[in-house]
């Protein structure tokens, strides 16, 4: 089973600020890559795929890169509505299909 | 628009059963996988189950295998998740989630909470 480890848990940032969000794999899966945020009481919504490529109706101020088993989720300019919990998900090796952990991103 | 609209959940003892259903519109239904993905209180996201858009193939964590089965009703357009002998780390809120390809998961049905608690 690939285990993916995200960091920070928690990120304060101010809004109009950027945030970096890493993700780690215990093993090579590629770009086979998924970021997916979500608010507190809601479904989670896809972000990012293959590593890079935004889903259908996501901002610019979104963006991902990596490959191998470093990659990087980067929020230009924090709006209000980008404060939430932001999960990565490797589906190069499945089952399963495994998630990190998480990172928060809060207010400063 | 594709659309997943979730039924079932609730409070059972440990021990018991409960049967989730996820209401699939606005895509071929017939055409694609579908899984389901589990939220306990306050943590992660968890992968439980995944079937192949034709249902014969299935897979599982390893901590659900032998107690839940996930099934489809291509006719129907809905997926359902059977959970049997329900125990206490099981509490979480359940969503279905289309497959891409085996790849991403999108969209998300809206969650449903499942308490298994006597």
């Amino acid at each position: 089973e690939i285990v993916m480890t995200q960091s920070p848990a928690t990120l304060s940032v101010s809004p109009g600020e950027r945030a970096t969000l890493s993700c780690r794999a215990s093993q090579s899966i590629a770009n086979n890559l998924a970021w997916y945020q979500q608010k507190p009481g809601q479904a989670p919504r896809l972000l990012i795929y293959g590593a890079s490529t935004r889903a259908t109706g996501i901002p610019p101020r979104f963006s991902g890169s990596g490959s191998g088993t470093e990659f990087t989720l980067t929020i230009r300019s924090l709006q209000s509505e980008d404060f939430a919990v932001y999960y990565c998900q490797q589906y190069n090796n499945w089952p399963p299909w495994t998630f990190g952990r998480g990172t928060k991103v809060e207010i400063k | 628009q594709v659309q997943l609209v979730q039924s079932g959940g609730g409070v059972v003892q440990p021990g018991g059963s409960l049967r989730l259903s996820c209401a699939a519109s606005g895509f071929t239904f017939s055409s694609y996988g579908m899984h389901w993905v589990r939220q306990a209180p306050g943590k992660g996201l968890e992968w439980v189950a995944f079937t192949r858009y034709d249902g014969v193939n299935e897979n599982y964590t390893d901590s659900v295998k032998g107690r839940f089965t996930i099934s489809r009703d291509n006719s129907k357009n809905t997926l359902y998740l059977q959970m049997n002998s329900l125990r206490a780390d099981d509490t979480a809120v359940y969503y279905c989630a289309k497959d891409n390809w085996a790849n991403w998961f999108d969209p998300w049905g809206q969650g449903t909470l499942v308490t298994v608690s006597s």
